[in-house]
């Protein structure tokens, strides 16, 4: 499979708790972003990179929230003192460097809980 | 800024029967807008896009939309819809910051 994965599929921590999430795009793909979608809502935008810089943070991302791609290879997501309304689906996408406007491939997802 | 909108949460139609999903958009300059698809547990997939040119774009599994700048609408359809086509469809636009910003969404259900 060829595609983008994300893991884990599914987390369930305790509020307080630090979390990880991990995206690995497609392979040839320059730029990477993370989104995050809550029920009955389209995803919103938190951080995109291209190749290992981080070029746009969403001010939905608080500082609680971190992402890297220290080898603009794989990125990870870490949010940190996880609160109730961290609760969500984190979506990964990437695409090759637009030229043309370029579709993003997205990744199943990573189901965060927070009880 | 640009944004969508999706002015309808449900749409039900009947196997068989043409489907339209509505979608408006809101932009500062030349428009880019996409169609995704989410089924459940699964990831977003991409079914088309409009860039430039004609007006009708054609996508997968038989979807279409059509482009109407005075209208600023973007509607998706489908001649003949299929149960298998019963998913959650989101309209989207290209950001000028390379992000896509993405409607709220409408679940489309199929009856047979």
């Amino acid at each position: 499979d060829t595609g983008v994965s994300q893991n884990p599929r599914h987390k369930i921590t305790k509020r307080g708790q630090n979390v990880t999430f991990r995206c690995d795009p497609i392979s040839e793909h320059n730029r990477l972003y993370w989104y995050r979608q809550t029920l009955g809502q389209g995803p919103e935008f938190l951080t995109y990179f291209q190749n290992e810089a981080q070029l746009e943070k969403s001010r939905l991302l608080s500082d609680r929230f971190s992402a890297e791609r220290p080898k603009g290879s794989f990125s990870t997501l870490e949010i940190q003192r996880t609160e109730q309304g961290d609760s969500a689906m984190y979506l990964c996408a990437s695409s090759p460097v637009p030229s043309s406007y370029n579709e993003q491939f997205f990744g199943p997802g990573t189901r965060l809980t927070v009880l | 800024a640009q944004s969508v909108a999706q002015p309808e949460d449900q749409v039900n139609v009947a196997e068989g029967n043409p489907l339209t999903v509505k979608c408006t958009y809101s932009v500062s300059g030349n428009p880019y807008l996409f169609w995704y698809v989410q089924y459940p547990n699964r990831g977003l997939q991409f079914l088309l896009k409009y860039i430039t040119g004609d007006n009708l774009v054609k996508g997968s599994y038989g979807f279409e939309a059509e482009f109407n700048k005075s209208q600023t609408s973007f509607h998706l359809k489908k001649p003949s819809a299929l149960v298998s086509d019963s998913a959650l469809y989101f309209c989207a636009v290209y950001s000028s910051a390379s992000k896509i910003i993405f409607g709220s969404g409408t679940r489309l259900s199929i009856r047979p």
